[in-house]
């Protein structure tokens, strides 16, 4: 069965702090992979997307995530976080096609 | 680009009553996807329609729930009787064939008392 694992349920961290958040998934075949961020309050949006190429990803923000296949993972980084970066974020997989397998998201607080 | 559109995004009521939830996507998009948001169980797909055709719904929890796409334009999810654990927050996406990107809607918040 394809499933997704966030290990980082709730991080805490300072301003200028680095970030990293791991996701670890398991699908059979091809898999593209996202993450997602939800600001409170508001709806989910791409961070950034991995289908294939380069294993290193930038997205918006400064956030980037690297493809591990030997690891199954995908992690997601920033170094250095603002308080704005306060959110919720979602790793997700899928196969292919467009049906996406969320993890179960990892609340992130920044501290001022 | 007006995104996804749903409605309501907040609703209030009583055990037993029928729930209906409407989604616009975005126009030239050819999935549309029913999520459920939890404290407990996270993001947990509903049902997918492709071209208004439903392809999955093994996500649909029981036979209270339902949910159609009459044209490209338009979903519903229905809950009929609804009940207190189906409390949570319905998101609706939409996409482009084979580009895996969502997007998603601001969601309806459901309150069942």
């Amino acid at each position: 069965a394809q499933s997704v694992s966030q290990h980082n349920h709730h991080v805490i961290l300072s301003e200028a702090a680095s970030l990293e958040l791991g996701c670890n998934y398991s699908y059979g075949g091809t898999v593209n992979l996202f993450w997602y961020v939800q600001y409170p309050g508001q709806h989910l949006q791409l961070l950034l997307k991995y289908f294939s190429g380069d294993p290193l990803v930038k997205g918006i923000k400064g956030f980037e995530a690297e493809f591990i296949k030997s690891k199954f993972s995908f992690n997601l980084r920033k170094p250095s976080v603002q308080w704005s970066d306060t959110a919720e974020y979602f790793c997700a997989a899928g196969g292919g096609g467009n049906k996406l397998t969320f993890g179960t998201g990892t609340q992130l607080k920044v501290e001022l | 680009d007006a995104g996804v559109i749903q409605s309501p995004r907040h609703e209030v009521t009583e055990m037993g009553q029928e729930v209906t939830l409407r989604c616009k996507p975005i126009s030239g998009h050819d999935y549309l996807f029913w999520y459920r948001q939890t404290m407990m169980r996270g993001l947990e797909l509903l049902i997918y329609f492709n071209n208004n055709v439903p392809i999955d719904d093994s996500g649909m929890p029981e036979d209270r729930f339902s949910a159609k796409m009459p044209n490209a334009s338009f979903s519903t999810l229905k809950i009929q009787p609804s009940e207190p654990r189906d409390s949570a927050v319905y998101f609706c996406a939409s996409s482009w064939v084979n580009t895996g990107e969502l997007f998603f809607g601001e969601g309806s918040r459901l309150t069942v008392l």
